[in-house]
């Protein structure tokens, strides 16, 4: 079974541009979430989507947004980039189980470099 | 709200010893609790989760946890840590169903010979 995967792996911007990132959650999976790793904050989560709506949203200003397509996977826009932006940006994708359990299943992330 | 505590910033354990990383966790309900391992640079591996049932889970790689209500902890423990161990560990809790899942601060492990 293929797990998560992300793309780009590396993703290199100047500040004001956009960035796109991208995630196909593994099969099956209806949720996809998106979180930042900036060095020394930990896991901040962003934004959570499933069944193509967006379920809750994390502490971030509107320039980061997302979306889910039909095939569950997803994207993240960031714009305006601004240098506190660089950081490992990671996708997480979970379905409940028969207990309605969530488990999230993460990707190897994508590095956001902003110079 | 939920909230997980893990206390230890930093570990380290010399390779072969016995290890036990902490986590203490603020949920009203029964939790889902999972431990998660992160290798520089790269995204996070499921260890073990608990759902219910058996307080002691096993997970992959010689790692198990016991999960103790009256302590609200669910600590992480592995008898002989190996060399491959050195990573970030981040404990994490979640309420069921399709609600958001709160991770831990992290505890990096450092393993030396």
């Amino acid at each position: 079974e293929a797990g998560v995967t992300q793309s780009p792996t590396h993703l290199i911007k100047t500040r004001g541009q956009q960035a796109t990132l991208r995630c196909s959650p593994i099969s099956g999976h209806t949720s996809v979430y998106w979180y930042q790793q900036a060095l020394g904050l930990g896991l901040q989560f962003l934004l959570w989507y499933d069944e193509g709506e967006e379920r809750n949203r994390g502490n971030f200003p509107p320039r980061f947004s997302g979306r889910q397509f039909p095939n569950y996977s997803s994207e993240l826009n960031v714009n305006a980039l601004e240098l506190e932006d660089s950081a490992l940006y990671l996708c997480a994708s979970s379905s409940a189980d028969s207990k309605g359990a969530d488990t999230q299943y993460f990707g190897p992330g994508t590095r956001l470099t902003v110079l | 709200a939920q909230s997980v505590t893990q206390p230890d910033i930093h570990i380290t354990v010399s390779e072969g010893a016995s290890l036990e990383l902490r986590c203490n966790y603020s949920y009203g309900a029964t939790p889902y609790l999972f431990w998660y391992v992160q290798s520089p640079g790269q995204g996070l591996q499921l260890l073990l989760k608990y759902f219910s049932g058996d307080t002691l889970v096993q997970g992959i790689k010689g790692f198990e946890a016991e999960f103790k209500r009256s302590q609200s902890s669910f600590n992480l423990r592995k008898p002989s840590v190996h060399w491959s161990d050195a990573a970030e560990y981040f404990c994490a809790v979640g309420s069921g169903g399709y609600q958001k899942v709160t991770f831990g601060t992290g505890t990096k492990l450092q393993v030396i010979p």
